[in-house]
């Protein structure tokens, strides 16, 4: 139980184009989900929450108009990179909570903006 | 400011060599503090939660324990497939009624056969 999915797993984009990564929690209906992005050799830095239905709440220093969360549904939330440019270049991670309690994490997205 | 610390950075084990990861924190309005495993190219996996100091969780090789101040993962007789870095987080209120986690670096994991 517990799983949470991603896609796409990588995708490479070009500079100021707009990439959407989509994060669904499959077997289990997610109150609240995260978005963190991590740098090679770093840690998790959360990025923003959101729950179902309400705006994201993000994390300071992150730039809400740059990174666009949609929370639709209790199993599919959605992050779209506007206008990616190379140092947004990173390894992209959701999670989502049934409760406020333990986060289970998806597989990750890498992108990379040439 | 939270901060979670953990140490060391790196740890190269035997096979069969038992040891301890240390995770040390300073936060405000501690909720529960968790360990998670990742593997390169992978999100990070679900082993423990602690909520109170004395308390101990257990999952095969591994054991957990808690203290007010910090976290030990311990690994008893590691086999090579254990390889991993090892998280720790800290779970702490963000506001209304979300709970955010803060990770620390980690700890790199290499078990040799």
């Amino acid at each position: 139980g517990a799983v949470v999915s991603q896609h796409p797993s990588w995708v490479i984009c070009k500079s100021g184009t707009s990439v959407k990564i989509e994060c669904r929690s499959l077997d289990f209906q997610a109150t609240t989900m995260f978005w963190y992005r991590q740098f090679p050799k770093q840690s998790l830095m959360l990025m923003a929450t959101s729950n179902e239905g309400s705006k994201a709440t993000y994390e300071q220093g992150v730039e809400k108009d740059k990174f666009l969360i949609n929370h639709a549904s209790l199993t599919l939330s959605t992050l779209t990179v506007t206008s990616a440019h190379p140092e947004d270049s990173s390894f992209y991670i959701c999670s989502a909570s049934l409760n406020t309690d333990t986060q289970y994490f998806g597989p990750g997205t890498r992108l990379t903006v040439l | 400011e939270d901060q979670v610390t953990q140490s060391p950075e790196a740890l190269r084990l035997q096979e069969g060599e038992s040891s301890s990861l240390n995770c040390s924190y300073t936060v405000s309005g501690l909720r529960g503090l968790f360990w998670y495993r990742q593997d390169p190219g992978k999100g990070p996996e679900f082993l423990f939660t602690l909520y109170s100091a004395g308390e101990e969780k257990e999952k095969e090789r591994l054991k957990a324990t808690l203290t007010k101040k910090e976290s030990f993962l311990h690994i008893t007789a590691p086999k090579p497939e254990d390889s991993a870095t090892y998280l720790c987080a800290v779970q702490v209120r963000s506001g209304g009624s979300n709970y955010k986690l803060t990770f620390g670096k980690g700890t790199l994991l290499t078990v040799n056969p």
